[in-house]
């Protein structure tokens, strides 16, 4: 298995409570993504990393920033939560990004109240 | 523009039934690749399968087989003689390779519930 850990697994907060996950990889591998998993959605890609203080834009970003100061850490950071981001939060990383496998950590389930 | 299409949202199946899961894409690109994801009721993805563009031919592991088409845009999934074990929601997906920006950004199909019942 990638060695790929998220933290918390699971967390309930707040409306308007600023929210931070955790990814790090132990692989050394370039790349790092967050998803959501939404019913009916499959998982839609919210930023992505290609290196340190590397990152970009997915498909739904709004509402959601990353940093990325170390290769092995890919923060995803809620700065203030809405009920509409209560989700599954996955954390993917790839060796050598386009094209390639994409290996997952365990997840996180976040309930927004 | 959903760019994966798994018409399928649930199949129901007796085990030892042969299962096929349907997969639709839709890509300017001439280069791409499909990837099929396993997620099993404890919710972890498990991955299973990458193909190219170029690479049309057919492949099969095991119980799992994959049948690539590019004239239908299709990269449909059997199992043949399914087991309890493969009750799980199946995943696919697009990445487009037709510039640097795709950076191996994958594009989902909702997934596909697949129940097998002794």
């Amino acid at each position: 298995d990638a060695g790929i850990t998220q933290s918390p697994r699971h967390k309930v907060t707040e409306t308007g409570t600023p929210v931070t996950l955790r990814c790090h990889q132990t692989e050394n591998h370039r790349y790092m993504y967050w998803y959501r998993q939404d019913p009916g959605h499959g998982l839609r890609l919210i930023h992505y990393s290609y290196g340190v203080k590397d990152t970009d834009k997915g498909e739904v970003s709004d509402g959601y920033s990353v940093s990325r100061s170390k290769t092995e850490d890919f923060l995803l950071t809620l700065e203030s939560a809405t009920s509409s981001q209560t989700s599954v939060y996955f954390c993917a990383i790839s060796e050598r990004g386009r094209n390639q496998p994409q290996h997952f950590g365990d997840g996180t389930r976040l309930s927004i109240l | 523009a959903q760019k994966v299409t798994q018409a399928q949202t649930e199949i129901s199946v007796v085990e030892k039934e042969d299962v096929t899961l349907d997969c639709v894409y839709e890509t300017r690109d001439t280069t791409y690749y499909l990837f099929w994801y396993k997620q099993p009721p404890s919710g972890e993805l498990v991955f299973l399968i990458r193909r190219n563009s170029f690479d049309e031919q057919n492949e099969i592991s095991g119980r799992y087989s994959w049948n690539f088409q590019k004239s239908t845009s299709s990269f449909n999934f059997t199992i043949t003689a399914s087991q309890v074990v493969d009750s799980a929601v199946y995943f696919c997906a697009l990445s487009e390779a037709g510039t640097t920006d795709s950076w191996g950004k994958l594009q989902f199909g909702a997934g596909t519930q697949v129940v097998v019942t002794p």
